[in-house]
């Protein structure tokens, strides 16, 4: 079964200062990836999505993640964190082939952004 | 603006009532997915409907249900609403098109007292 880990309900930085925000995933075959992104009484919002290919992937607002299979993480980063960047940011897996692509959701990890 | 709507964006119902939360799209898609997300942690699959049939269930009781129509729209049902039903409702599609992950809807903040 698939899984996913998030480590560190919480993270704070100060603006201007690295963001890493960590994710291990669980899969006997390399699965999709993803980061999702969610802010007060919203939905979720796709950062970056890794399917195939290259292992570096960028997306929106800065962010990047990387696919590293020996580890089997895809750990999120921005290299300077911005005050709008606080949010709570969900790492997901879903299976490679298959009907049914039912998204797997991690326990999110919360951002804060201190001035 | 994500092109999913939902609604009601809030609703409070009564132990024991059933509930229709509603999901529509601007772009056609064929795959829609529910999520129930409680408070504090990530969102968990309730099921799943390609064109307009269940194709994958996540680990829910039969109370919970669903319908998807041929204008895109769907429903999610839940009968004999119990306390722990309060969550934040999530609805996803998918199409054809999408190489893979899904378009989110701003949910449906349900409380059950």
């Amino acid at each position: 079964a698939q899984s996913v880990t998030q480590l560190g309900s919480h993270v704070s930085v100060s603006e201007g200062a690295l963001v890493l925000l960590r994710c291990n995933y669980s899969s006997s075959v390399p699965p999709y990836l993803f980061w999702y992104v969610q802010y007060p009484n919203q939905g979720l919002q796709l950062l970056l999505k890794y399917t195939t290919g290259a292992t570096l992937v960028k997306g929106i607002n800065g962010f990047e993640a990387e696919f590293k299979k020996s580890e089997t993480s895809f750990h999120l980063t921005k290299p300077s964190a911005h005050m709008s960047d606080a949010a709570e940011y969900f790492c997901a897996v879903s299976p490679l082939k298959g009907s049914s692509y039912k998204l797997i959701f991690g326990s999110g990890t919360r951002l804060l952004v201190r001035p | 603006e994500t092109g999913v709507t939902q609604s009601p964006t809030h609703l409070i119902k009564t132990r024991g009532q059933q509930v229709t939360l509603r999901c529509s799209s601007q772009s056609g898609h064929n795959t829609v997915s529910w999520y129930q997300q409680a408070l504090g942690q990530g969102p968990q699959f309730i099921f799943q409907y390609y064109r307009e049939e269940e194709n994958g269930r996540g680990n829910f009781p039969p109370r919970f249900s669903g319908l998807q129509f041929p204008n895109y729209s769907s429903e999610l049902n839940v009968n004999a609403l119990e306390l722990d039903d309060s969550a934040l409702y999530l609805c996803a599609i998918k199409t054809e098109l999408q190489e893979a992950g899904y378009t989110f809807g701003s949910g449906t903040r349900l409380t059950v007292v």
